[in-house]
C-alpha cells in the first residue's frame, strides 16, 4: 500500500540543524522527494534520491535514505528563518509516475 | 515563478455551483497533475493528464471532471460543489514521467460558501 508518514511539527533555533523524519510503507518506490511550502505558495522540489542511493547532499541539505527500515531524512544544516515552512516528504512508485505525499512537516526557526 | 500558472488565485463560490479551474503547464512539460490540498486530508491528488490523454486517476469525485487541450493547458471542473470541497487546489506538470519530480503552480484558492 501506499503510506508517507512524518511528524507534523518541528522547532530549533537558528543556526541549529535540522532533521526532518519521513517513513513510507512501499518497497517499490523508487524516487523520494523533499518539497517546501511556504505560506501562501506552492510546494517547491527541494531534492530528490534515486532508491539506489544512501545519501545526498545539496548545499546545506543533506539527505539520508533507508531502504531496510523505509525511512527519508531531510537535514537542514545552519538553519535560518527563511527555512521555516512545511516540508513535505512524497514517494513515486516503480512503473506509475504519480508521487504519494506525506501530510506535511512544519518546520519553526526561532531567532 | 515556477513556470506552472493557475488561474484564478481565488474564487468564492456558493453551494451547488459550478467552477472552472486554469492552469498552463511549464514550457516543454507535456503532464499535467492536480492534487487538492486540506487540512485534514494532506496533498490528495485527483488526476494525470500526459499529451491530452488520460494517464491516472486518484482520489478524484465523479463531481469533478478534467481535461487537456492540445495546447497541453488543463482545466479541472468542479460541480454541485459543498463546503468540503474547500481547499487548495495545486496544478503541476512534468516533461515525461514525473522521475524527476513536479513543478507546481502557486495553486487556486477554493472556498466554498
Amino acid at each position: 500500500g501506499e503510506d508517507v508518514e512524518q511528524s507534523l511539527f518541528l522547532s530549533v533555533r537558528e543556526g541549529d540543524s535540522s532533521v526532518i523524519n519521513c517513513t513510507y510503507t512501499d518497497s517499490s518506490s523508487t524516487y523520494l522527494y523533499w518539497y517546501k511550502q511556504e505560506p501562501g505558495a506552492g510546494l517547491q522540489l527541494l531534492t530528490y534520491i534515486f532508491s539506489n542511493m544512501d545519501m545526498k547532499q545539496d548545499q546545506r541539505l543533506t539527505v539520508l535514505l533507508n531502504k531496510k527500515d523505509k525511512h527519508l531524512s531531510l537535514r537542514i544544516a545552519d538553519t535560518q528563518t527563511g527555512d521555516s515552512a512545511i516540508y513535505f516528504c512524497a514517494e513515486n512508485l516503480s512503473g506509475y509516475s504519480t508521487l504519494t505525499f506525506g501530510k506535511g512537516t512544519m518546520l519553526l526557526v526561532s531567532p | 515563478d515556477s513556470g506552472v500558472t493557475q488561474t484564478p488565485k481565488h474564487l468564492i463560490t456558493a453551494t451547488g455551483q459550478r467552477v472552472t479551474l486554469r492552469c498552463s503547464p511549464r514550457s516543454g512539460d507535456l503532464s499535467v497533475y492536480w492534487y487538492q490540498q486540506s487540512l485534514d486530508q494532506g496533498l490528495q491528488f485527483l488526476i494525470q493528464y500526459y499529451n491530452g490523454e488520460e494517464r491516472a486517476k486518484g482520489n478524484i469525485l465523479e463531481r469533478f471532471s478534467a481535461q487537456q487541450f492540445p495546447d497541453l493547458h488543463s482545466e479541472l471542473n468542479l460541480s454541485s460543489l459543498e463546503l468540503g470541497d474547500s481547499a487548495l487546489y495545486f496544478c503541476a506538470s512534468s516533461a515525461g514521467t514525473g522521475s524527476y519530480g513536479y513543478t507546481f503552480g502557486s495553486g487556486t484558492r477554493l472556498t466554498v460558501v
